[in-house]
C-alpha cells in the first residue's frame, strides 16, 4: 500500500475542464483498487473500482485507468464541477488480507469558477 | 449500500478523559472497521471489530487505548481512553460484506482534545 504523507497534494482546475488525479501503489499483488471521494466534514464515499484484469473502467463522468507495469492508477473526471471539490483517495487491499484496505495519501481537488 | 450513523458527530474533551463513539448500521454486515484520520492526512486503520470476539488491532494500536465492542451485526463502539491532544482526529467507522473489499463509511466523529 501507499505510505501516508504529511501534506495533501492539491490539484486546482477550472470548472468545465477535465481533472486527472494520480495514485501510485507499491503492493504488486494488489488485484483490486477503489477510488473514494471525501467532502469536507463527511466520510469517504465510494466512487468507482477496478480489478487488475482491466486497464480501464468508466462510470458516470469518471474513468479509472490502471497501469500494472508501473503500478499506477488514475482517476479522470470529465467536465469538472464545483461539487467535485473534495479529497480523493485511492485504496487497495492491505497486505495480510481480511478485507482490509490501505489508503493512499489523498489529493485535494479544488474547482475554480 | 448500507446507511451508517455515528454518535457523537463531534466533541471537545479534556485530556485524561475517555470518549465512546457509537457506530450504527441499518442492516446486518459481516465486517466493521474503525479508522483514524488526523488533520490533513489519510485514513489509518485502527482495528477490525469482530462480532462476539475481541477486535483485531493494527500495528501501533492497542486495546487498552482503543477498546472496541461489537455486540451484534449492526452496532459497534470505539472508546478513546485517557485522551491526549495527539488523539485529536476524525474517527470513522466503515462496513463491508465478506465477499467484497468495498467499504462504506460513516460520517465520522471529529474529536478535539484540549
Amino acid at each position: 500500500g501507499e505510505s501516508v504523507g504529511l501534506h495533501l497534494p492539491t490539484l486546482s482546475v477550472q470548472e468545465g475542464d477535465n481533472s486527472i488525479i494520480n495514485c501510485a501503489y507499491s503492493n504488486s499483488a494488489s488485484d483490486y483498487f477503489i477510488w473514494y471521494k471525501q467532502e469536507s466534514g463527511k466520510g469517504p464515499q465510494f466512487i468507482i473500482d477496478i480489478r487488475s484484469n482491466m486497464d480501464k473502467r468508466q462510470g458516470q463522468r469518471v474513468t479509472v485507468l490502471l497501469n500494472k507495469t508501473v503500478k499506477h492508477l488514475s482517476l479522470q473526471i470529465a467536465a469538472t464541477q464545483p461539487g467535485d471539490s473534495a479529497v480523493y483517495f485511492c485504496a487497495d487491499p492491505a497486505t495480510g488480507g481480511g478485507n482490509k484496505l490501505t489508503f493512499g495519501t489523498g489529493t485535494q481537488l479544488k474547482v475554480e469558477l | 449500500s448500507a446507511v451508517i450513523s455515528q454518535k457523537p458527530s463531534r466533541d471537545i474533551c479534556q485530556r485524561g478523559t475517555s470518549l465512546t463513539i457509537q457506530c450504527q448500521v441499518d442492516s446486518q454486515v459481516t465486517m466493521m472497521f474503525w479508522y483514524r484520520q488526523q488533520p490533513g492526512q489519510s485514513l489509518t486503520l485502527i482495528a477490525t471489530a469482530n462480532q462476539g470476539s475481541e477486535a483485531t488491532y493494527e500495528s501501533g494500536f492497542v486495546i487498552d487505548k482503543f477498546p472496541i465492542s461489537r455486540p451484534n451485526l449492526t452496532f459497534s463502539t470505539l472508546t478513546v481512553s485517557n485522551m491526549s491532544p495527539e488523539d485529536s482526529s476524525i474517527y470513522l467507522c466503515s462496513v463491508a460484506d465478506g465477499g467484497t473489499y468495498e467499504q462504506y463509511f460513516g460520517p465520522g466523529t471529529r474529536l478535539t482534545v484540549t
